[in-house]
């Protein structure tokens, strides 16, 4: 079975540093290209960052680039979003994705 | 950025009828690299359909896909009650992939 499990969400203060993971089990981690999603609390959902099998071609949403980076380690079968400088609009649901897969998603909450 | 617009914002139906979803592409999606979602309520996302027309697997053939360039509709027909929830479109030809607003079928 494909799954996907997401982990290390969690509260932290405005300009305040998180790093999500995300494991991969149940197929070949390695063909896959990975993105994280994320949704706002009663909002709809918003791509974050991609990464390719390799790890050589990185994207990122406007909102996040220069504070989040994306980063896999394919022996682990994981992929990883480091997210510094959080700010209160970064508080939501994160999903790890790859084709047709959703994780059940690990909530981030930026509060003071 | 592609922005696309679903419609409409809610459907309202009865269990048996058809739905009708729309999403407009404010350009041409590239390889009609079109995904449409299913959202219940405290759950992940559900792939209905991708490339346009291409139904997931284990998604029942009541749900279809069509539309290519910058025009895509789903169809739900025979509307059973697990169907009522958010649906979204998303493009995935072209960075950054972006998603519609959202139609929520809800019943009549």
């Amino acid at each position: 079975e494909v799954q996907l499990v997401e982990s290390g969400g969690g509260l932290v203060q405005p300009g305040e540093s998180l790093r999500l993971s995300c494991a991969a089990s149940g197929f070949t981690f390695n063909d896959y290209d990975m993105n994280w999603f994320r949704q706002a609390p009663g909002k709809g959902l918003e791509w974050v960052s991609y990464i390719s099998t390799t790890g050589r071609v990185i994207y990122y949403a406007d909102s996040v680039k220069g504070r989040f980076t994306i980063s896999r380690d394919n022996a682990k079968k994981s992929v990883y979003l480091q997210m510094d400088r959080l700010r209160d609009e970064d508080t939501a649901l994160y999903y790890c994705h790859r084709a047709g897969t959703w994780g059940q998603g690990t909530l981030v909450t930026v509060s003071s | 950025e592609i922005v696309l617009t679903q419609s409409p914002g809610t459907l309202s139906l009865s269990p048996g009828e058809r739905a009708t979803l729309s999403c407009r592409a404010s350009q041409t999606v590239n390889r009609n690299s079109l995904a449409w979602y299913q959202q219940e309520p405290g759950q992940a996302p559900r792939l209905l359909i991708s490339g346009a027309f291409n139904r997931a697997a284990g998604i029942p053939d009541r749900f279809s896909g069509s539309g290519s360039g910058t025009d895509f509709t789903l169809t739900i027909n025979r509307l059973e009650p697990e169907d009522f929830a958010v649906y979204y479109c998303q493009q995935y030809g072209t960075f950054p992939y972006t998603f519609g607003q959202g139609t929520k079928l809800e019943i009549k």
